[in-house]
This record gives C-alpha cells, sequence and structure tokens, in this order.
C-alpha cells in the first residue's frame, strides 16, 4: 500500500552539483506531477506529465527536467544546482489531469550550498 | 492569473476551541480541494466541493463552497490537537491541466 514512494528523502549538494530525484507510484495513476514547496508561498508546479509518454512545463519549469520513464515513474533532474533551488519537492498522481484529488508521497528535502 | 488567498496564514488556539479558516478568490472556479499536511508528510486531500453553496461534513470539519464558487471555508468544531497541520486549499481553474493552490493556513492546537 505504498501510493507514492519518493526517494531520496533528504540531499545536500553544493552550487552547481546535478542529481535526479525519483518518483514511483502504484495506483495505476495516468498523470504525475512535481511541485516544490517554499515557505509561505504553498504548492508551485514544475512540470507535469498527463500520461505516459508526455511532458509539460508547470509554473517554474526553469532550471529542472524531467523524464516519464513509463507509467509508474517520474524523475525531476537539476543539472546545475542552485542556492534558489533549496526546497521541499514533492511528487503527486492522480487518475488523470483536471481537477482529480492528487496523491502526494512525503518528499524530498533538498539544501543547496 | 487564477489566485486563491487563504487566511489566516497562521492560528493557534487552546483544544476545545471552533475555528473558521478561508480560502478566497476573484475567479471562478469549478471544485475546489481541501487538503491537510502534517511535518514531514506530503499533503492528503480530505474533501472535494463541486457546486454552489455545498456543504460536506467530515467529523468535526465542515466544509461549505460559496454560492458564487469563488470561495470556501473549512470549520472545525471542538479543534483537537490531531488537527494540528497546514491546511491548503487548491482550485480547479480555467487551466485544465493544473489545480491553483493557496499558501496554506498553520493550524495548531493546544493541548
Amino acid at each position: 500500500n505504498a501510493g507514492v514512494t519518493q526517494t531520496p528523502k533528504f540531499q545536500v549538494l553544493k552550487t552547481g552539483q546535478s542529481m535526479t530525484l525519483q518518483c514511483a507510484q502504484d495506483m495505476n495513476h495516468n498523470s504525475m506531477y512535481w511541485y516544490r514547496q517554499d515557505p509561505g508561498m504553498g504548492l508551485r508546479l514544475i512540470y507535469y506529465s498527463a500520461s505516459e509518454g508526455t511532458t509539460d512545463k508547470g509554473e517554474v519549469p526553469n532550471g529542472y527536467n524531467v523524464s516519464r520513464l513509463n507509467k509508474r515513474e517520474f524523475s525531476l533532474r537539476l543539472e546545475s544546482a542552485a542556492p534558489s533551488q533549496t526546497s521541499v519537492y514533492f511528487c503527486a498522481s492522480s487518475i488523470r489531469v483536471s481537477n482529480q484529488p492528487q496523491h502526494f508521497g512525503d518528499g524530498t528535502r533538498l539544501s543547496i550550498l | 492569473t487564477q489566485l486563491l488567498e487563504q487566511s489566516p496564514q497562521f492560528l493557534s488556539i487552546q483544544e476545545g476551541e471552533n475555528l473558521t479558516v478561508y480560502c478566497n478568490s476573484s475567479s471562478v472556479f469549478s471544485s475546489l480541494q481541501w487538503y491537510r499536511q502534517e511535518p514531514g508528510e506530503g499533503p492528503v486531500l480530505l474533501v472535494t466541493v463541486v457546486t454552489g453553496g455545498e456543504v460536506k461534513k467530515l467529523k468535526r470539519l465542515t466544509f461549505q463552497f460559496g454560492d458564487a464558487r469563488k470561495d470556501s471555508s473549512l470549520h472545525i468544531t471542538a479543534a483537537q490537537p490531531g488537527d494540528t497541520g497546514l491546511y491548503l486549499c487548491a482550485g480547479a481553474g480555467d487551466s485544465n491541466y493544473q489545480l491553483i493552490w493557496g499558501a496554506g493556513t498553520k493550524l495548531i492546537i493546544k493541548p
């Protein structure tokens, strides 16, 4: 009964380093999302994938790339990390896009020094 | 650009008190969702309201969608420490691919 699983849970990077955040869901959902959450700013959509094989930009895509590896997995990559990307990153999934409820993982806490 | 404003940003009350938090916009939403987020975890859906004027109850929590579908409220009766968390509202608006999120109300219930 895992739902949405994110790895790693915590990560510290130096400016300029790269890394990939992993996300997998076992609910057979078509759509997946990556958000960042910063204090006082709520959730901001980085990228989403409406269905396997498609990805689209959200509100704050600069500095990130994504890959929808298959129906279950959706990864987020930071090619050259910057301190402004220090945040908590959440992956979510839903049956489909639009107003469907989203199911979230427990987040990756990322600090960039 | 559609925006959702939540108020208050922070609320700390004693166990047993009642409270109401608000989610307001100048835009119309086709539906609105409420989530609760506990420290170290992701948001968890509480309820979805779809019809203007709709009222939904979840034990001691009462959710209302405004008649014009521009606002919503969450009322908690006899708050308990287990209600502590960040309450987020999210609206389905013009775009059919993403939810519009409020910044949240951080609620602390003191024993």
